[in-house]
């Protein structure tokens, strides 16, 4: 079973940093592009970013709200996907979402992770 | 950016009804569409990609089609479990961007 869980959330101020962690388990992680999303609260979805596979050079994706601020990383030893958030705003505040990517689209979600950023 | 359009942002509904909705891409994106359901304090589910490709473990009740700026999504026969808010998102181009979501209730 494909099982996607999400950690690292909590209160953070403004300008801070903050890094959550995607446990994957249930699949061949290395085989897969992973990606984050968040929402808002009481807002809709949103991409924040996507890493290819090694396979596929390991790159990245970026919003733009996001771009030069977060970092999204792999470990496939471990399974686990990271999305490094610097220099955070108010507007900020989400629950993130880690997923898995196939065929370029996302298959799984994880549970989500609440981070709060505020003074 | 690719903005996507749905419509109607909510619908009212009874059990057994056949449901549509509809989301509009303000470009061409080929059939990079992908539907997702989100139910209230809960993670969004997957059940649609490519357009009209049902995700594994998706009942047939559940059918999209669509292709270039036009897209819908079909409940054939909404049940209790239904009742949620439903987005589109395209992913033909970066950045990856979702409809503002329908929220289907009960009549």
């Amino acid at each position: 079973e494909v099982q996607l869980v999400e950690s690292g959330g909590g209160l953070v101020q403004p300008g801070r940093s903050l890094r959550l962690s995607c446990t994957a388990s249930g699949f061949t992680f290395g085989d897969y592009a992973m990606s984050w999303f968040r929402q808002a609260p009481g807002k809709g979805l949103e991409w924040v970013g996507f890493i290819r596979s090694k396979a596929y050079g390991g790159t990245t994706e970026y919003a733009a709200s996001v771009k030069g601020r977060f970092t999204i990383s792999r470990d496939d030893s471990k399974s686990i996907a990271y999305l490094q958030m610097n220099s955070l705003k108010t507007e900020d505040t989400a629950v993130y979402y880690c997923t898995r990517v196939r065929v370029i689209v996302s298959d799984y979600w994880g549970q989500g992770t609440l981070v709060t950023v505020s003074s | 950016d690719i903005q996507m359009t749905q419509s109607p942002s909510s619908l009212s509904a009874s059990v057994g009804d056949r449901v549509t909705i509809t989301c509009r891409a303000s470009q061409g994106i080929s059939n990079y569409l992908a539907w997702f359901q989100q139910k209230p304090g809960k993670a969004p589910k997957s059940l649609i990609y490519a357009a009209s490709s049902l995700q594994s473990g998706v009942p047939s009740k559940f059918s999209g089609s669509g292709s270039g700026t036009d897209f819908t999504l079909t409940i054939s026969s909404l049940q209790p479990e239904d009742f949620a808010t439903y987005y589109c998102q395209q992913y033909n181009s970066y950045p990856w961007t979702f409809g503002q979501g329908t929220k289907v209730e009960i009549k």
